[in-house]
């Protein structure tokens, strides 16, 4: 059975700082990879994906993918408030659906 | 553009009973999805249906079951609740099948008491 594994945190990073999140996936086959946002009470938020190694930018938003280390990382820089939420790593590619991470709960310091 | 549409927001069962909850794609999306998230297990894949026909389900017992129509809305249904039903139902809207881009609805909020 696939597998991610999320630190559930929280962790807590200064407003300004870079926030670093991290998974592994157990399942060497995927192919994508997601990162995706979720507030407390409301739905995820799709946020990034990835595909290849190396690094994928957005706005303030990088991924990271090492295959061989079947890691997967989430970079947040100049952190905002408004980016405190619970951050879910997921894998997918296999044509059964997409395998979540119990996700980081992420909070940022004024 | 409109979301993804799903109703009720609520709801609250009582053991043994059946539920059927709707979601509505985005516009010309073609594959939904349906998730089941707990505090406990998190996020976990129930099944995904494109062109009304289901492609692929979870590890779920078969009292879970769906159905999705020509225009692309589904249904879930499930049946004999049980109280470890009790969770967030999320529907996800993708433009084809194996496209993980998902934008989920606001979700089905289910107690079974």
């Amino acid at each position: 059975q696939k597998e991610v594994e999320q630190n559930s945190g929280p962790l807590s990073v200064p407003e300004g700082a870079i926030a670093s999140l991290n998974c592994t996936y157990s399942d060497r086959g995927s192919q994508s990879f997601f990162w995706y946002r979720q507030y407390s009470g409301k739905s995820p938020e799709l946020i990034m994906s990835i595909y290849s190694n190396g690094d994928k930018e957005d706005g303030r938003f990088t991924a990271q993918l090492n295959k061989a280390s079947q890691y997967v990382s989430l970079l947040i820089r100049d952190s905002q408030p408004s980016d405190s939420a619970t951050y879910l790593c997921a894998e997918g590619g296999t044509d059964d659906g997409l395998t979540f991470g119990k996700g980081t709960h992420l909070i940022i310091q004024p | 553009k409109a979301g993804v549409t799903q109703t009720p927001r609520y709801l609250i069962k009582t053991r043994g009973q059946q539920v059927t909850l709707s979601c509505s794609p985005i516009s010309g999306h073609r594959s939904v999805s349906w998730y089941q998230q707990t505090p406990g297990q998190g996020l976990q894949f129930l099944f995904e249906y494109f062109s009304e026909t289901q492609r692929n389900k979870g590890n779920f017992p078969g009292r879970f079951s769906g159905r999705q129509f020509s225009n692309s809305r589904s249904e879930m249904n499930v049946s004999t609740l049980e109280l470890g039903d009790s969770a967030l139902y999320l529907c996800a809207s993708s433009l084809t099948v194996l496209t993980y881009g998902y934008t989920f609805g606001s979700g089905t909020r289910l107690t079974v008491v």
